[in-house]
């Protein structure tokens, strides 16, 4: 069981724009930063979005993050067949022991 | 650009202990948080836990008693040591780095199957 919760399977056409929620609670995403990660078939996964809504160089403008409260949703615009990938949110999680990494399950995108 | 890449052996017998190596290029491991994540097949990510380059260690709870991560400056590498290991330790074991620039993952290795089996 995931500690942030994300719906497995989402699905859209081309040109589309699709969301993908993150579920978490107040000591994570309630309180620190959601990041989210692309997984092409038979890869690593690639970062996509940082701290809620930033994007590393070289990820298209098509992909959207925001956040509020304790859940958080990604979106994409102008679906791609290429898009087609899982995708996880993740954050950090206060503990007692230390800030722990903690991701969603991950939801597969489909490209109708 | 920072560069990843995991090493050791693929198959593991059930209660040994799986190690992991992996091997930092393109630039120093003096600095940031050194992470291992794994995913078994067919299934999400799970973070293993963190080391920073001093040595100070987070470990998630449910594995925490089995689990020693340690770095190497000297050779630029960290590595993942995993005990008593069962069946349900069979997944992909990826390395990753996490910076002070994005607060969270940045890169990660291409990751290796350890397969647990006698």
């Amino acid at each position: 069981q995931s500690v942030l919760t994300q719906p497995p399977s989402a699905s859209g056409t081309p040109g589309q724009r699709v969301t993908i929620s993150c579920s978490g609670s107040s000591s994570n995403i309630g309180s620190n930063y959601v990041y989210w990660y692309q997984q092409l078939p038979g890869t690593a996964p690639k970062l996509l979005i940082y701290r809620n809504n930033q994007r590393p160089s070289g990820v298209p403008d098509r992909f959207s993050g925001s956040k509020s409260g304790t859940s958080a949703s990604l979106a994409i615009s102008g679906l791609r067949s290429e898009d087609e990938a899982d995708y996880y949110c993740a954050a950090w999680d206060d503990s007692l022991s230390g800030p722990d990494w903690v991701f969603g399950g991950g939801t597969k995108l489909t490209v109708l | 650009q920072v560069q990843l890449q995991e090493s050791g052996p693929g198959l593991v017998k059930p209660s040994e202990t799986l190690s992991l190596t992996c091997t930092v290029s393109g630039g120093s491991i003096s600095s940031y948080y050194w992470s291992w994540i794994r995913q078994p097949p067919g299934k999400g990510l799970e973070w293993i836990g963190y080391i920073y380059y001093s040595g100070s260690t987070n470990y998630n709870p449910s594995l925490k008693s089995r689990v020693t991560i340690s770095v190497d400056t000297s050779k630029n590498q960290f590595s993942l040591k995993l005990s008593s290991v069962t069946a349900a330790d069979t997944a992909v074991y990826y390395c990753a780095l996490m910076t002070t620039v994005t607060g969270g993952i940045d890169y990660w290795g291409q990751g290796t199957l350890v397969t647990v089996s006698s």
